[in-house]
């Protein structure tokens, strides 16, 4: 079983501040993907990169995939309470394309 | 298009009971998948269909069954209901898009089972 260490679990900082999220592995994947999830409903897709050193940018998000394809960032610049919510990173595997979660990462912006 | 749907959004049962969560999508997808979401653990597969007709155990199958008789539907059913099912249940579908395959998940359904 693969497993993807998401880090930190929970980070809570003000508006207008930047941070980072991490995601780990010693397995390669074939795709990193990066979704947010607010209360009560399903996650939803952010991005998904594919190639190793591959860097995507979504406004203030930014998001790059290590050069061996085991681990991903997302940075986020100057967070807004809108910015709230659960991330999760998803790692792509194996011969149908199964994806394996990260434990999260919950993130609190304060206005 | 609705996307994913699944029912209920909420269920209690008692333990030894068993019951089916419903899944549907209109997007055509091929590719369907069932998973649970407990605290502290991100997202673990149960079960996934790569077809109509075609299932196959994820990471922690045990005490659910599927069935993917159509491209449209796959339902979750627990054969008898234990405490430890207490869980998030997230449905997805997913199609492949720039050489990933991206799932469209579903609301969810908050199941307790007592």
């Amino acid at each position: 079983t693969q497993l993807l260490e998401q880090s930190p679990q929970f980070l809570s900082i003000q508006e207008g501040e930047n941070l980072t999220v991490y995601c780990n592995s010693s397995s390669v994947f074939s795709s990193l993907q990066w979704y947010r999830q607010e209360p009560g409903e399903g996650p939803v897709l952010l991005v998904t990169v594919v190639t190793g050193g591959e860097v995507k940018k979504l406004k203030r998000l930014t998001f790059q995939f290590g050069d061996a394809r085991k681990d991903s960032s997302l940075h986020i610049t100057a967070a807004q309470p809108g910015d709230t919510g659960l991330y999760l990173c998803a790692g792509e595997t194996g011969s149908a394309r199964q994806l394996t979660f990260g434990s999260g990462t919950q993130l609190t912006v304060l206005p | 298009n609705a996307g994913v749907t699944q029912t209920p959004k909420f269920q209690v049962l008692k333990t030894g009971q068993s019951m089916t969560l419903q899944c549907a999508q209109d997007m055509n997808h091929e590719y369907m998948s069932w998973y649970r979401q407990d605290p502290g653990m991100g997202l673990r597969l149960i079960h996934y269909s790569v077809g109509a007709g075609i299932t196959d155990q994820g990471e922690v199958p045990n005490g659910y069954n599927v069935s993917r008789s159509t491209t449209e539907d796959f339902p979750l059913r627990l054969l008898s209901a234990a405490p430890s099912q207490t869980s998030v249940y997230f449905c997805a579908s997913s199609y492949s898009r720039q050489g990933a395959y991206e799932q469209y998940f579903g609301p969810g359904t908050r199941l307790t089972v007592t």
